[in-house]
């Protein structure tokens, strides 16, 4: 079964509003990871939260990670036309040599 | 530092045939992932190789294979082609920490294969 899915599918805002997305996930995880991919290209890695942490922030990012709930939301402040891309939310299940986990991704439009 | 490299961008093959991937991880890399891409499906974890040995394979079937040779570098051969092996396939390399916990992937711009 998919470990993690995010929501919604497709989200389209206006450049300078937040985006914020959503990741859920069904088992005991040791880190949940945030990656973007451009159209025709590979993915580039954002931000890593460790299962013991509760929210971490890189520039105009910032995640939080709700274990009760096995959940975690990335948003994305102040947004540019350039962070228009997918984003997708990957976990590996508790444990050691555990593969990582894709969600299907998350469609985002910035509009200028 | 360079990045995570793919050949052959492009590849286009008929039915039955045979596909050899090739990737080169970021120096100083040990661990080599294979995801597939297709339409509509996200991505889905096809195998993992550390200091050449197999980790972790996806639900894939025997027909995908894969090695990693001593200089980390690693194929990806997918043999009796189906249409529906047509996809994006994405190669990525990380660091393999002591506990064998999953770090940073970093990828490639992948392989787009068409089978016809």
């Amino acid at each position: 079964s998919q470990q993690g899915e995010e929501d919604p599918q497709a989200l389209s805002i206006q450049e300078g509003e937040n985006a914020t997305m959503n990741c859920s996930y069904k088992t005991s995880i040791n880190n949940l990871q945030w990656y973007r991919q451009n159209s025709g290209r590979g993915l580039v890695h954002l931000i890593l939260i460790r299962s013991n942490e509760r929210e971490k922030h890189s520039g105009r990012l910032r995640v939080t990670l709700d274990t009760s709930k096995k959940s975690s939301s990335l948003l994305i402040t102040a947004s540019r036309a350039a962070d228009t891309a997918s984003y997708f939310c990957a976990t590996d299940r508790a444990g050691a040599n555990s593969k990582l986990t894709f969600g299907k991704g998350i469609t985002l439009s910035v509009r200028p | 530092e360079a990045g995570v490299t793919q050949s052959p961008t492009h590849l286009i093959k008929t039915r039955g045939q045979q596909a050899t991937l090739r990737c080169s991880p970021i120096s100083g890399h040990t661990s080599v992932y294979w995801y597939q891409q297709a339409l509509g499906l996200g991505l889905q974890f096809l195998l993992w190789y550390d200091e050449g040995e197999e980790r972790n394979r996806g639900n894939f079937p025997p027909r995908f294979s894969g090695r990693q040779f001593p200089n980390y570098s690693s194929e990806l051969n997918v043999n009796a082609l189906e249409l529906e092996d047509s996809a994006l396939y994405l190669c990525a390399s990380s660091l393999l920490s002591g506990t064998g916990i999953n770090q940073p992937q970093h990828f490639g711009d992948g392989t787009r294969l068409s089978i016809l």
